[in-house]
């Protein structure tokens, strides 16, 4: 099992370019998340799926988008990059089948600069 | 809303010494709480959780947690620190069916 990957790695962007982060899990996990780690602070939830074709918003879901057509996958999208979006991304994913709540197994993350 | 507070940005300990890094969190209800560790470059990694039960709880690498409902607290600790301990530390609590919010974490660095 690879677990949850993220790629790419690292990216730098221009203000108003667009890009996607992608996010793959192995692990038949039904639930999965995006978060943002800014420095100094902890993760913030950005969106979440319980399910193909199910997302719904977190904490700060302002100028993104996601998807999410795949048990496997969880894209997401920045349609106008922002300086204010320069930040970690991570994406995790948990099972529901066997408890309420469950471990998330995090992505190693996105660096993403936005100049 | 729920939110989570981690008093300690940094933390130097000895190794050898002990650790308790501090957890505070405010929540409605019977709280779901868990402590996961970040090494430098890499996603979180569950350490232990509580959910209900024995308020004293174990989990990997020699780390114990204790729920402290009169305090609004789950601090994290460990007998003996090993260099390999130093890394970030962040408590969390978990809302309705999977969500969570994290504190903003404890850095740990352990000096020879």
């Amino acid at each position: 099992n690879a677990g949850v990957t993220q790629t790419p790695k690292f990216r730098i962007l221009k203000i108003g370019q667009s890009m996607t982060l992608q996010c793959t899990q192995d692990m038949n996990h039904n639930y999965m998340y995006w978060y943002r780690q800014d420095p100094g602070m902890g993760l913030k939830l950005i969106y979440y799926s319980v399910g193909a074709g199910i997302t719904d918003k977190g904490e700060v879901p302002n100028g993104y988008n996601v998807s999410r057509s795949t048990t496997e996958d969880f894209p997401l999208r920045l349609e106008l990059a922002a300086p204010s979006q320069t930040s970690v991304y991570f994406c995790a994913s948990s099972s529901s089948t066997s408890g309420r709540y469950n471990e998330q197994f995090f992505g190693p993350g996105t660096r993403l600069t936005v100049l | 809303a729920q939110s989570v507070t981690q008093p300690d940005i940094h933390i130097t300990v000895s190794e050898g010494a002990s650790l308790e890094l501090r957890c505070n969190y405010s929540y409605g209800a019977t709280p779901y709480l868990f402590w996961y560790v970040q090494s430098p470059g890499q996603g979180l990694q569950l350490l232990l959780k509580y959910f209900s039960g024995d308020t004293l709880v174990q989990g990997i690498k020699g780390f114990e947690a204790e729920f402290k409902r009169s305090q609004s607290s789950f601090n994290l600790r460990k007998p003996s620190v090993h260099w390999s301990d130093a890394a970030e530390y962040f408590c969390a609590v978990g809302e309705g069916f999977n969500k969570f919010y994290f504190g903003s974490g404890t850095k740990l660095n352990v000096k020879p």
